[in-house]
């Protein structure tokens, strides 16, 4: 059964600090990763979305690596902000279209 | 319309009444899926459409819970004889295409007293 792990669980930077978040995973058999954002009370905004194929995407101040032999995943944000304060969290979609999903990092930057 | 739509946004129910979540998929999204996400905790999958067949039911936690999608859009999830544990956010997505990032709606917070 994929497990899904997202360390930490909770992080605060002052702002202008990069971010680092990580996302580990059980099987390696996964047809894409995915990394959201979600603001309290509301849904999962789609960050980046990562083939088993690919190794990194990018996006603005966001890059997400993916290393699929050793179940990782690195989401980096340069330059934080703090409107960048949100949960992160990582899934992964293997056979079947079901996303499993991380527990999530909190995300405080603080002015 | 412009992206996944689900109501109500917030529904209180008191224990053993029964409950119906609406999700409005984007519009041409061929794929939905219900998930269950509990306080302080990433979503837990439950069931997935293609179109209106119902391909993967094994996330639903009882016989309680029910999905159905009869003309390949609209979906509802029903919720029968609710219980305090039943209590969390139910979060719809659609995808277009097996490959494609998953959308999320805003999700539909239940309170069961």
């Amino acid at each position: 059964k994929q497990e899904v792990t997202q360390i930490p669980a909770a992080l605060s930077v002052p702002e202008g600090e990069n971010l680092v978040l990580n996302c580990s995973f059980t099987d390696s058999a996964i047809y894409n990763l995915q990394w959201f954002r979600q603001d309290p009370g509301k849904g999962l905004t789609s960050l980046l979305l990562i083939q088993s194929s690919q190794r990194e995407q990018t996006s603005g101040r966001l890059n997400a690596s993916l290393d699929k032999s050793s179940g990782r995943s690195t989401l980096y944000i340069a330059a934080s902000q703090p409107g960048d304060s949100a949960t992160y969290l990582c899934a992964v979609k293997a056979a079947g279209n079901k996303l499993t999903f991380g527990g999530g990092t909190r995300v405080l930057v603080k002015p | 319309g412009a992206g996944v739509s689900q109501s109500p946004r917030y529904k209180v129910a008191k224990r053993g009444q029964d409950v119906a979540l609406r999700c409005d998929p984007i519009s041409g999204h061929v794929s939905l899926f219900w998930y269950q996400q509990a306080l302080g905790q990433g979503p837990e999958f439950l069931t997935y459409f293609q179109n209106e067949a119902q391909l993967d039911k094994s996330g639903l936690p009882s016989d309680r819970f029910f999905a159905e999608r009869p003309e390949g859009s609209v979906s509802t999830l029903k919720i029968q004889r609710t219980q305090q544990e039943d209590s969390a956010v139910y979060l719809c997505a659609s995808i277009w295409d097996r490959g494609a990032a998953q959308y999320f709606g805003p999700g539909t917070r239940l309170l069961v007293l």
